[in-house]
């Protein structure tokens, strides 16, 4: 199995509401991220799980929290969003450290479109 | 902060003309990626790039990374309509692998 799913793909939510998004990989790949995308825009990175564990937060504000129950899964909670956090949120994994060499190919899923009312 | 800069950020073709996208690094790369992203798709990875002056193909396309290893370039020979998207370059940040700086990336859109 090469993909990484992510769900739901649409999400519209107003800013009082909490929802979460998920992504599951089964390709043993260590490593997992979160990235937002805006229109026209690079996928810029918000959080990296590396063997389960937090690794890099960049400086994402608190209204989203990362979690990774597991090394397949990766949830990504929301809370008290603004609608400028509207975007593409992106999901992906790679294998990490392997053989002496940390392989950083990143393989994505197919992003949740939020929107925030 | 390492800079990633990718040109042109806009490439239109007629179907059968060649198309290129260049990617500039601020600093030296251990590798290179490239990434393709269609219309409403997500990034797919395409390649990776290693070594000073490798070449790789794919079909009608060609991976280059520089000597210096700071720069790359994606060529595509006689592009189709299934060519379009936008391309993006990315490179590890030396003070985190698992950090990829992205370029701006190249939309190309291919007239039939």
């Amino acid at each position: 199995d090469t993909e990484v799913t992510q769900t739901p793909k649409h999400l519209v939510m107003g800013m009082t509401n909490k929802k979460s998004l998920k992504c599951e990989q089964h390709m043993g790949h260590r490593a997992m991220y979160w990235y937002k995308q805006k229109a026209k825009k690079p996928p810029e990175l918000m959080f990296v799980y590396s063997y389960e564990k937090l690794s890099i937060n960049e400086s994402v504000p608190s209204r989203f929290s990362p979690e990774c129950p597991n090394s397949s899964l990766l949830n990504l909670h929301l809370h008290a969003l603004q609608p400028e956090d509207s975007a593409l949120y992106l999901c992906a994994s790679s294998q990490g450290l392997a053989g002496g060499y940390y392989h950083n190919e990143q393989f994505f899923g197919p992003g949740t479109r939020l929107t925030v009312l | 902060g390492q800079q990633v800069m990718q040109i042109p950020q806009y490439q239109h073709v007629q179907e059968g003309e060649d198309f290129t996208t260049y990617c500039n690094s601020s600093t030296t790369l251990s590798n290179i990626q490239w990434y393709k992203q269609r219309p409403g798709g997500h990034p797919v990875f395409l390649i990776q790039l290693v070594k000073s002056g490798e070449v790789k193909k794919q079909k009608r396309l060609t991976f280059q990374f520089g000597e210096a290893k700071k720069n790359s370039s994606l060529h595509i020979t006689a592009t189709q309509t299934t060519d379009v998207g936008t391309y993006f370059c990315a490179g590890p940040q030396e003070t985190s692998g698992s950090r990829l700086t992205f370029g701006e990336g190249t939309q190309l859109t291919v007239n039939p």
